[in-house]
């Protein structure tokens, strides 16, 4: 069964933290993002990366950086949380072939909570 | 930013009712996919729609690409609890070079039992 895995449920950090959230997708998919989901809001690209090492700013990018070393991993990282960056964060990974680049498989998400 | 305009933002119906729902954008699209999210996890295709005029059903789900190509439709039959969630269109946007999948902002679904 296709899985992507987010590390955590739940995360609560204070402002200033520096914050990584991980992704892991075991489908060998070229292509993988971070959404992020506020109520009222949808969905909102942060990142996007179609390769490893490689990585595309999405609508929301500020703020934000992601790290691509591996081609099953994506890592966001908040340099200096803030509390309008408390919100579900959304791991997605598809495969590169542009037929099958509509389909993403999402992870449960990660609620963050910036204190 | 967001380029598909979803309505209803929420809808509260009882159990056994049929359900619409509509994605419309002033841009044109080639590709109309709907996602449902789940209460605690991440969205799942439902439905993907490829050419316009097409119509596909997925069980007591029918998805409709409309004519123009801007716009969509998705319609749930004889509504149950476990429908309840957040439903999602969604369509790729060529922006910049690369192709993105734009979300609309989603539908609230409850259902009463």
């Amino acid at each position: 069964d296709v899985k992507v895995t987010q590390s955590s449920r739940y995360l609560v950090k204070r402002t200033g933290e520096k914050v990584f959230l991980e992704c892991v997708q075991d489908m060998d998919h070229e292509n993988m993002f971070w959404y992020r989901q506020d109520p009222g809001l949808g969905l909102r690209l942060i990142y996007f990366s179609y390769d490893v090492k490689m990585k595309e700013k999405g609508d929301i990018p500020e703020g934000y950086s992601v790290s691509r070393e591996k081609k099953e991993r994506f890592s966001l990282i908040l340099e200096s949380a803030s509390t309008n960056q408390t919100s579900m964060y959304l791991c997605a990974s598809s495969f590169s072939d542009s037929y099958k680049n509509e389909k993403l498989f999402f992870g449960s998400g990660t609620q963050l909570s910036v204190l | 930013g967001q380029q598909l305009n979803q309505s209803p933002q929420s809808m509260f119906i009882q159990e056994g009712e049929d359900v619409s729902m509509n994605c419309t954008s002033s841009s044109i699209f080639n590709t109309w996919l709907w996602y449902k999210q789940d209460p605690g996890e991440g969205p799942v295709l439902l439905i993907a729609l490829y050419k316009a005029g097409e119509l596909t059903s997925n069980g007591r789900l029918t998805a409709q690409f409309g004519i123009t190509r801007k716009d969509s439709f998705l319609n749930i039959s004889a509504s149950i609890p476990s429908d309840v969630g957040i439903y999602f269109c969604a369509g790729p946007l060529s922006q910049g070079g690369s192709e993105k999948l734009v979300f609309g902002k989603g539908t609230k679904l409850t259902v009463n039992p």
